[in-house]
């Protein structure tokens, strides 16, 4: 069973807009939440990560929002440009560091 | 210039027979990882590599082999007795990320192979 949900599953924002994907996990012992970003024939790449000791991080045009109490933490795409047009992948590890992946979010920017 | 290499970029196998995939890191990092991607189910793990010469089963490691004689290297064989092996194969070790994080995965471009 897969211990990070991503949802949804596809978007479609035009130039300009917010893009949102959120993530939920079961297991309290996850400690660690990056964010991949990947393009098609690629491999992912680190986007943003987060510790649950805050509430919210931000680098230039992406946000990761956590919610530690209802174990769920969302990626803000502010400004989507065509060039942000990849699948994003949230994840989520412990102190044993073996990272789980959600099943992905591909996102498409129109012009 | 540091990074991770996997090579094939592509590659075709018969049904019945063992294909190895090459990955080969110059990052110093000690741990190493193989994951499958196939549409729609994001990355499962299959082998990781913790230290040299150590190794252990991930999610899905049925039919599959792997080895971990150098720092550097961290080969993955396909055997005929994966079912389904058709799939892009990705390979990460992991080091520092900085800012204070913990250490992160680091990914490889990829192998995609395909069962003719």
């Amino acid at each position: 069973q897969q211990q990070v949900k991503q949802s949804p599953q596809s978007l479609i924002v035009q130039k300009g807009g917010i893009s949102i994907i959120n993530c939920a996990y079961e297991n309290t012992a996850f400690d660690y939440f990056p964010w991949y970003q990947q393009f098609p024939g690629k491999g992912p790449a680190l986007l943003i990560a987060i510790r649950p000791d805050v509430s919210e991080k931000k680098e230039g045009r992406f946000t990761i929002s956590f919610n530690k109490s209802a174990k769920q933490f969302s990626l803000h795409i502010m400004d989507s440009q065509p060039g942000d047009s990849a699948t994003y992948f949230c994840a989520a590890s412990g102190r044993w560091g073996k990272l789980q992946f959600g099943a992905g979010t591909q996102v498409v920017v129109t012009p | 210039d540091g990074g991770i290499t996997q090579s094939p970029k592509y590659l075709f196998r018969k049904e019945g027979q063992n294909v190895t995939l090459s990955c080969e890191q110059n990052l110093n990092h000690d741990a190493m990882y193989w994951y499958r991607q196939d549409p729609g189910q994001g990355l499962r793990l299959i082998y990781y590599s913790q230290i040299v010469n150590d190794f252990q089963k991930g999610d899905i490691a049925e039919g599959y082999s792997v080895s971990r004689e150098k720092k550097e290297s961290f080969p993955l064989t396909v055997t005929s007795a994966q079912k389904n092996p058709t799939a892009f194969y990705l390979c990460a070790s992991k080091g520092a990320s900085g800012g204070g994080m913990p250490d992160t995965q680091y990914f490889g471009p990829g192998t995609r192979l395909t069962v003719l």
